[in-house]
């Protein structure tokens, strides 16, 4: 069974403290790898997408690499906006195209 | 381009109602996907369809629920006989064949 972690649950940040979100997977083939930001009462919001290991995209203080088992969201110079819950999702290879999302990491950024 | 749209966005019904919830994928999708989350948990896959196919319907309960995505007119995600834990928010998402965004949900309470 396609499974996803992520960790931590929770991370609390001083404005400006990079760190790391992980995502931890396990797929029958992975046909790629999905980061997503969700905002309270709103629906997830498409950040970036990763299909080989070794793999990176950027896009502002965020950026995303992929090996075979893991996943990491970095986070450099972080803003108060940059404060969601991160997801994570897989999608396999065979079978159909649903996506496997992990728990979550929230994240909170102090000024 | 407009974005994926979902109504209603609040959705209040007493037990033994029926729920519809709608959604009309952005211009040019033809993939929609229904995923909930119930409270304190994780995006969990429902249904994938395409126009007026059911493509995986591994996710939805075996009872009470059913989807369609007519050749006209929105996708639509019905509940009959609506029970108390079926509380969550219901998020539609639609996809050209890879990537998929994500609307803002509909918030089901069951009284």
């Amino acid at each position: 069974e396609d499974q996803v972690t992520q960790s931590p649950e929770a991370l609390r940040l001083q404005e400006g403290e990079s760190s790391s979100l992980n995502c931890s997977y396990t797929v029958s083939g992975l046909r790629g790898l999905f980061w997503y930001r969700q905002d309270p009462g709103k629906g997830p919001e498409f950040l970036f997408t990763l299909y080989s290991a070794g793999e990176e995209k950027e896009k502002e203080r965020l950026k995303a690499t992929l090996t075979k088992k893991e996943s990491f969201l970095h986070i450099t110079a972080p803003k108060p906006e940059d404060s969601a819950t991160y997801l994570c999702a897989v999608q396999a290879n065979q079978g159909a195209q649903k996506l496997v999302f992990g728990q979550g990491t929230r994240l909170t950024i102090n000024p | 381009n407009a974005g994926v749209m979902q109504n209603p966005r609040h959705l209040v019904r007493r037990r033994g109602q029926e729920a519809r919830l709608r959604c009309s994928p952005m211009k040019g999708h033809s993939h929609v996907y229904w995923y909930r989350q119930l409270p304190e948990e994780g995006l969990k896959f429902m249904v994938y369809l395409q126009k007026e196919n059911i493509i995986d319907e591994s996710g939805m309960p075996k009872e009470r629920f059913s989807a369609e995505f007519p050749k006209e007119g929105p996708s639509i995600l019905r509940i009959q006989q609506v029970v108390r834990g079926d509380s969550a928010a219901y998020f539609c998402a639609s996809s050209p064949g890879g990537e998929q965004f994500f609307g803002p949900g509909t918030r089901l309470t069951v009284l």
